[in-house]
């Protein structure tokens, strides 16, 4: 079963708007993590925030997490049409083995 | 190597036939991991090794998948009398340590059971 979901599943903006893309966890973390998968391809890490911070930016990444609504943001500012790509998050529970349980993906489109 | 790699990229297998995929990860990544996408969906966690002891299998869906690691570098997941429900991509991902950060993902061997 998949821990997450992500919201939307969809989204399609023009070049040079924000994208903004949210995440639900079920159970308590250590950390979440956001990963990037071009159609066809694996997985690219993109950042990862753990269960004691708010915030985090990596270039034009900017990740939230609000572990007390259990729920995490990626905003991805400027898109490229580079940018076209699935989104997950992906959490490791606290509880039990530590391995990581992806949601169920946000597909981004950035047209030109 | 540079990367994970995954073999074969494509498989076809006739419902019945049994198959192997392999998975070559990052040299020294103590963690390795396997998960089964399929078409639209996220990953689904199938079974974890650290170094060659197979510490999770929980996610593997019957006793006709079965996986292995015994030199703790390369594995093989292995998929005895395939279903046409086995028809997904399966990704392999290795990390540096015991502990779940930064997964590091090959680019998946997509088998399409007819």
């Amino acid at each position: 079963s998949q821990q997450g979901e992500e919201d939307p599943q969809a989204l399609s903006i023009q070049e040079g708007e924000n994208a903004t893309m949210n995440c639900s966890y079920k159970t308590s973390i250590n950390n979440l993590q956001w990963y990037r998968q071009n159609s066809g391809r694996g997985l690219v890490h993109l950042i990862l925030i753990r269960s004691n911070e708010r915030e985090k930016h990596s270039g034009r990444l900017r990740v939230t997490l609000d572990t007390s609504k259990k729920s995490s943001s990626l905003l991805i500012t400027a898109s490229r049409a580079a940018d076209t790509a699935s989104y997950f998050c992906a959490t490791d529970a606290k509880t039990g083995f530590q391995k990581l349980v992806f949601g169920t993906g946000t597909r981004l489109l950035v047209s030109p | 190597g540079a990367g994970v790699s995954q073999s074969p990229r494509y498989k076809v297998a006739k419902r019945g036939q049994d198959v192997a995929l392999r998975c070559d990860p990052i040299s020294g990544h103590v963690s390795l991991f396997w998960y089964q996408q399929a078409l639209g969906q996220g990953p689904e966690f199938l079974t974890y090794f650290q170094n060659e002891a197979q510490l999770d299998k929980s996610g593997l869906p019957s006793d006709r998948f079965f996986a292995e690691r015994p030199e703790g570098s390369v594995s093989t997941l292995k998929i005895q009398r395939t279903q046409q429900e086995d028809s997904a991509v399966y990704l392999c991902a290795s990390s540096q340590t015991g502990r779940p950060g930064e997964l590091f993902f090959g680019e998946g061997s997509r088998l399409t059971v007819l």
